[in-house]
């Protein structure tokens, strides 16, 4: 059964730093990785998809590398701003070819003035 | 293009009572699936539809039933709802084939 880990489990910075958050999942076998943005009591929000034959992804100050040989990626946040504050959540899709993700318990980022 | 829309966004039941969930996918999309986030946690996958059947199925009591429709969009239904199945509840729609999840902004049921 796949699992999936994130650390830190809450994060407080100071703004203007550059920050790493940490996925693992235990079954090297997956697809696709995905990290998205929740923001309190909403949905979900995706931010960047690594596809199985990908090694990193970025869009803006954001950049997620993969290596599902250790079953790692991480999520690298450059020049963090207030806005920057939620929770994020990696999640990976199984080698089945069906788009059943499972996810982290997510990461509580929050970026203070 | 719309995206995935879930309705309602708030919803209020008193435990015993029975609850849907509807679910309509983004354009093109054919396949279903639906997700409990309890607070503090991560989205738990309930199941998936495609073709209007119950492709795969997560860890859920069968108090959880779904169904999909011709048009692709769905509803989740809960029986006999206890406390601990208030949650957000939410629904993703992809391609067939691999193709990447979209998901709606969920349905935030309380059970009281």
């Amino acid at each position: 059964k796949q699992e999936v880990t994130q650390i830190p489990a809450a994060l407080s910075v100071p703004e203007g730093e550059n920050l790493v958050l940490n996925c693992s999942f235990t079954d090297s076998a997956i697809y696709n990785l995905q990290w998205f943005r929740q923001d309190p009591g909403k949905g979900l929000t995706s931010l960047l998809l690594i596809q199985s034959s990908q090694r990193e992804q970025t869009s803006g100050r954001l950049n997620a590398s993969l290596d599902k040989s250790s079953g790692r990626s991480t999520l690298y946040i450059a020049a963090s701003q207030p806005g920057d504050s939620a929770t994020y959540l990696c999640a990976v899709y199984p080698n089945s070819g069906y788009s059943t993700l499972t996810f982290g318990k997510g990461t509580m980022l929050l970026v203070s003035p | 293009d719309a995206g995935v829309t879930q309705s309602p966004t708030h919803l209020i039941k008193t435990r015993g009572q029975q609850v849907t969930l509807r679910c309509s996918p983004k354009s093109g999309h054919d396949t279903v699936s639906w997700y409990q986030q309890a607070l503090g946690q991560g989205p738990q996958f309930i199941f998936q539809y495609y073709e209007e059947e119950e492709r795969q199925r997560g860890n859920f009591p069968d108090r959880f039933s779904g169904h999909q429709f011709p048009n692709y969009s769905s509803e989740l239904n809960v029986n006999a709802l206890l406390l601990g199945d208030s949650a957000l509840y939410l629904c993703a729609s992809s391609p067939t084939d691999r193709g990447e999840a979209f998901f709606g902004q969920g349905t935030r049921l309380t059970v009281v």
